[in-house]
């Protein structure tokens, strides 16, 4: 069965300019979550998307923005690009499985897309 | 459950041993909590959950025991592998699905 499955893997990218990763959550799942993990440190929380709503944003700027769409999939668009957004961007997905086994809560990660910012 | 800086804390144990990982979590009114395991250039793998109606949760060589009144969280990895080896994270969940990760606490696994 596929995992969350998120592209691009790697990103290099100017100061100023944006960009947009994508994420696909495993089949079933109605929930996407995006966080971003700096090197060193645990992943700290952008978003999260049920349903095609926002239902929650973490401290982050405005310039960051994300949607799902029907399907589930996500984007997370980051604009006005700074040397500091370099990062592991991780998207989750959470939703019961066709097993049947862990919570609904139970949140499952993407490899992640590295995004760096020069 | 904020996490630090790039020196992670470091646990080194051989190969065949007991590992035992803890967390201090931040917020008393949280009320799911996992653990993760984040293999290098890799996202976070689930391990394990518990909820905080529980006080321990076993699954496959690992337990996870909870205690609310000094809310602090550990990981208990039965016959430590070389495989075993990562950075392992804890995470709160409060409300709406927004998990909150702990400080991170590097395994090294010696043969």
């Amino acid at each position: 069965d596929a995992g969350v499955t998120q592209s691009p893997t790697h990103l290099i990218k100017t100061r100023g300019q944006h960009v947009t990763l994508r994420c696909s959550p495993i089949s079933g799942h109605k929930s996407v979550s995006w966080y971003q993990q700096v090197l060193g440190q645990g992943p700290q929380f952008i978003f999260q998307y049920y349903e095609k709503e926002e239902r929650g944003r973490g401290n982050f700027p405005d310039r960051f923005s994300a949607r799902q769409f029907p399907n589930y999939s996500s984007e997370l668009n980051v604009n006005a690009l700074l040397l500091g957004d370099s990062a592991l961007y991780l998207c989750a997905s959470s939703g019961t499985t066709s097993e049947g086994g862990h919570s609904t809560d139970t949140q499952y990660f993407g490899p992640g897309t590295r995004l760096t910012v020069l | 459950g904020e996490s630090v800086g790039l020196h992670l804390p470091t646990l080194s144990v051989q190969e065949g041993d007991n590992s035992i990982i803890n967390c201090a979590y931040s917020n008393s009114a949280s009320d799911y909590f996992i653990w993760y395991k984040q293999e290098s250039g890799k996202g976070p793998q689930f391990i394990i959950d518990i909820r905080s109606n529980m006080d321990k949760r076993q699954g496959q060589r690992v337990t996870v025991l909870l205690n609310k009144t000094v809310k602090h969280l550990s990981l208990q990895i039965a016959a430590t592998q070389p495989g075993d080896s990562a950075v392992y994270f804890c995470a709160e969940m409060t409300g709406f699905q927004k998990l909150v990760f702990g400080t991170g606490t590097r395994l090294l696994v010696s043969p």
